[in-house]
Formats: structure tokens, C-alpha cells, sequence
């Protein structure tokens, strides 16, 4: 079954350390691929999003993301982390195409210790 | 950018009740919405696609006659959830799409707590 499955259920980093999220889909045919953030009281927003060709994506509020098909990783990074960046990630995958049917994974709860 | 509005943001009711949930688009127009349910610490479930003058498609195992989706017009769609139970209590996210093909992105609504007693 097509799925996504993101290994981390909370993270903490530190003010200015790096960021990793991890991200798998399942086997199968290359999905599009899709990081958002919730933030509480707020709708998910989108930060980057990966349909085809170059497989480093930039995203809003200094978010990237590198495809690895070998892998079948989607993984997200940020160089510096702020404070603000604390929310719940959440790595999704569309199996049909360009639309619709979102299939989510578990989501990564970040905190980030002054 | 796009927006997507959910009304209420919260809702008590007790059970046996029926409530119903509002999904717009604010400034552009959805022929399709989709409705997903939030448990606790858990993932979003897409619950259904919401077409806009036809019937909405329902994911397996998701009761069409209990949460009964609407989609009148371009810019809004409503969930209604009948006869709500406390294992209904969740947090209901619906979401848009905006722009064709690679471009299309999906805008969510900040989501609406159902919590029934």
C-alpha cells in the first residue's frame, strides 16, 4: 500500500543547530512529494513541494529538501534553526498525479531549546 | 497567497447531535475540497473529496450517510456530521486546491475541533 512514514515522532535541536526531518514513501511509482508545517491555531502551511527534475527543493522560511530515489527519502533540512521554526512537520505524498489525495505521514513534532 | 477558511474553529456538542462544518475559499474557486480528520497525535485521514455539484467520494471504511458533505457552489463546501458521538471528536481540516498541473498547490483551512460529550 502506498504509504509515508516519517521515523521521528518529536526532535529537539538546539537555537542555531541544523535540522533534519526524515521522510520515506513506499516503493512504487515516484510520487509527488510535499513538506508542510501546523503551527497551532493555524491550517497546514506548505513549505516545498518536489514534482520532477532537480532533486534539491527550496522552500519558504529557509527550508530545503532533497529527493532520493535510491532511498525513497524526502528528506527536509535547515541549516540554522530559529525558535519561531517549533510546529509540527508533516512530509505527504500524492501517488494519481499533480492533484488531490494527499497521503500523509505520522508528522515530527519539532521543539527548539533557546 | 490563498486562503482557506473553516467555521467554526471549535464546536462542543453533546451527543446525538448534528453539526455541520464550513469550508471556503476566500479569493479563488475550488471545484474540488477535501475533507481529513486529525486524532491526537496522529495523522491527517483524507475522509473524502468533496466535487462541487455532483457527489462527494468517500475513502473506505468512512460512513457517507454520517458525515454528509455539501459542495454548493465554488467556494464552499460543509461537512456535516449526524447524530455525533464522542469516538467523533477529532479535528476536522479541510483543504483546496489552487492552480493546474505542477503548479497546483493545496491550501488548508486552520481546521475545526469537534469535541462531543
Amino acid at each position: 500500500a502506498q504509504s509515508v512514514t516519517q521515523p521521528d515522532i518529536h526532535i529537539t535541536v538546539s537555537e542555531g543547530a541544523s535540522l533534519e526531518l526524515r521522510c520515506n514513501y513506499s516503493y512504487g511509482a515516484t510520487p509527488y512529494l510535499f513538506w508542510y508545517v501546523q503551527s497551532p491555531g493555524q491550517g497546514l502551511q506548505l513549505l516545498l513541494k518536489y514534482f520532477s527534475g532537480d532533486t534539491l527543493v527550496q522552500g519558504i522560511k529557509g527550508f530545503e529538501a532533497e529527493f532520493k530515489r535510491s532511498q525513497s527519502s524526502f528528506n527536509l533540512r535547515k541549516p540554522s534553526v530559529h525558535w519561531s521554526d517549533a510546529a509540527e512537520y508533516f512530509c505527504a505524498a500524492n501517488y494519481g498525479g499533480a492533484t488531490n489525495k494527499l497521503i500523509f505521514g505520522t508528522g515530527t513534532l519539532l521543539a527548539v531549546q533557546p | 497567497g490563498a486562503v482557506v477558511s473553516q467555521h467554526p474553529s471549535w464546536v462542543i456538542c453533546k451527543s446525538g447531535t448534528s453539526v455541520k462544518i464550513e469550508c471556503r475559499s476566500l479569493d479563488f474557486q475550488a471545484t474540488t475540497m477535501f475533507w481529513y480528520r486529525q486524532f491526537p497525535k496522529q495523522s491527517l485521514m483524507l475522509m473524502a473529496t468533496s466535487n462541487e455539484g455532483s457527489k462527494a467520494t468517500y475513502e473506505q471504511g468512512v460512513e457517507k450517510d454520517k458525515f454528509l458533505i455539501n459542495h454548493a457552489s465554488l467556494t464552499l463546501s460543509t461537512l456535516t456530521v449526524t447524530s455525533a458521538h464522542p469516538e467523533d471528536s477529532s479535528f476536522y481540516i479541510c483543504s483546496a486546491p489552487r492552480g493546474g498541473g505542477d503548479q497546483e498547490t493545496q491550501y488548508f483551512g486552520p481546521g475545526t475541533r469537534l469535541l462531543v460529550l
